[in-house]
């Protein structure tokens, strides 16, 4: 069965600091897609990023950037300089087609509080 | 150009009655999807319609839910006899081509059911 575990429900940081989110993932598909979205609290889904699974190169934009690690089936987001307005709450999902087909499955979701 | 659009953007019902919620997808997006959110929970797929392909339905909870699509169109999600555990935000996505692109979502109705 496919499944996505962030493991920190909450994370309170002052405006300028970084703050990393975790993601891990688990499926048996060898092709699997990862996400990220966000979730302000205007409650509207905002996609950040799609990562394939047979691309290990890590991202960055903007202040965003993400680190894709097969061997610990991780998909890490960390937001540098964090501000105000990176409140929200993220959410890692994946897609593994063969096994579950076009559905994402998300995690439960992190609840980032930046205070000024 | 336009998202997706979803009506009505809050719901609140009666225990026992029907109800019906509707979803529009990005114009040109052939799949579409539908997914519930519980209070302060992650997301929770539903369903899936891709084009003229039979819908994937392994999502549903209930015989209560049940989903159309008109063409690659409008999609209407409908609750039966409506518990209090329906209460939630139902979220509808649509997407270009399949898993390779990502879903964009609507901003979902809140259902709220007394």
């Amino acid at each position: 069965a496919q499944k996505v575990t962030q493991a920190q429900t909450e994370i309170s940081v002052v405006e300028k600091e970084d703050v990393t989110l975790d993601c891990v993932y688990e499926t048996r598909d060898t092709t699997y897609y990862l996400f990220w979205y966000k979730q302000p609290p205007s409650g509207e889904l905002v996609f950040l990023i799609r990562r394939n699974s047979f691309d290990e190169q890590n991202e960055i934009s903007g202040r965003y950037s993400w680190n894709f690690q097969k061997s610990t089936s991780s998909f890490n987001f960390t937001i540098t300089a964090s501000q105000v307005v990176d409140s929200a709450v993220y959410f890692c999902a994946l897609i593994a087609p063969q096994a579950a087909g076009n559905k994402l499955t998300f995690g439960g979701g992190t609840r980032v509080l930046v205070k000024p | 150009g336009a998202g997706v659009s979803q009506s009505p953007s809050n719901k609140v019902t009666e225990k026992g009655k029907d109800v019906e919620l509707r979803c529009d997808p990005i114009s040109g997006h052939t799949a579409l999807y539908w997914y519930r959110q519980r209070l302060g929970q992650g997301l929770e797929f539903l369903i899936y319609f891709q084009g003229n392909s039979a819908p994937d339905k392994s999502g549903l909870p209930s015989d209560r839910f049940s989903a159309e699509r008109t063409g690659e169109s409008v999609s209407t999600l409908t609750i039966q006899r409506t518990q209090q555990e329906d209460s939630a935000v139902y979220l509808c996505a649509s997407s270009s081509r399949d898993y390779q692109n990502e879903q964009y979502f609507g901003p979902g109705t809140r259902l709220t059911v007394t």
